[in-house]
């Protein structure tokens, strides 16, 4: 069984611009969660998506935002990129809530 | 809120046993989760406790619940050069909330 695939795997931006991370979960799950990675603060929830209704949303500005398609994919996109936003961006899929999350190897974004 | 604490360094010499201790403070946590990462990878799911269990054993894993304390450990066994890692303990609160809080992660070095 394939795990949670995000791509791309690494990104370089510079500041304003805006990018779209990808997450394609477990097959049969229906929980998508992203968390934000930084060695300052450590993992951080950023939303979860279930049935592509956004259910949980963490501490971010409204320029971090998501969406989740039919088959459960997900998608991830920050605007007007700032220093700070330079991260491990980890995708987590689970069968429902409450069920144990699965994590892909993230996207390593750099803003310049 | 959710707060999780843990210890930032361990070493230990191959075929000894490694303990990582975390605690949180949300009682009404229902799912402890200790995660395992190597450098540039994501989040691999190592083993979870229900908050109504006090001990959990898989293989060379052992978690023990302490919920009085809010005490949460990890006991690995016969520690092997590839256990060098992150590992994180995590807790989500509240049935159906896929939220997980982290804490910052406690690096295990294993000398042969």
């Amino acid at each position: 069984k394939a795990g949670v695939t995000q791509t791309p795997r690494y990104l370089i931006k510079t500041r304003g611009q805006q990018v779209t991370l990808s997450c394609s979960p477990i097959s049969g799950h229906r929980s998508v969660s992203w968390y934000q990675q930084t060695p300052g603060q450590g993992l951080q929830f950023l939303f979860e998506y279930f049935s592509e209704t956004q259910r949980n949303k963490g501490n971010f500005p409204g320029r971090f935002s998501g969406r989740q398609f039919s088959n459960s994919r997900s998608e991830m996109n920050v605007s007007t990129l700032e220093l700070g936003d330079s991260a491990l961006y980890l995708c987590a899929s689970s069968l429902t809530g409450s069920q144990p999350q699965h994590f892909g190897d993230g996207t390593r974004l750099s803003i310049l | 809120g959710e707060d999780v604490e843990q210890s930032l360094f361990l070493s230990v010499r191959e075929g000894d046993s490694s303990v990582i201790n975390c605690t949180y403070t949300d009682s009404s946590s229902t799912y402890l989760y200790w995660y395992k990462q190597e450098p540039g990878a994501g989040l691999q799911l190592l083993t979870y406790i229900f908050s109504n269990m006090d001990m959990k054993q898989d293989q060379r894993l052992t978690v023990l619940l302490n919920k009085k304390d809010k005490h949460l450990s990890l006991r690995i066994a016969d520690t092997q050069t590839g256990d060098s890692a992150i590992y994180f303990c995590a807790e989500s609160s509240d049935y159906g909330n896929n939220r997980l809080a982290f804490g910052k992660g406690n690096q295990v070095v294993v000398i042969p």
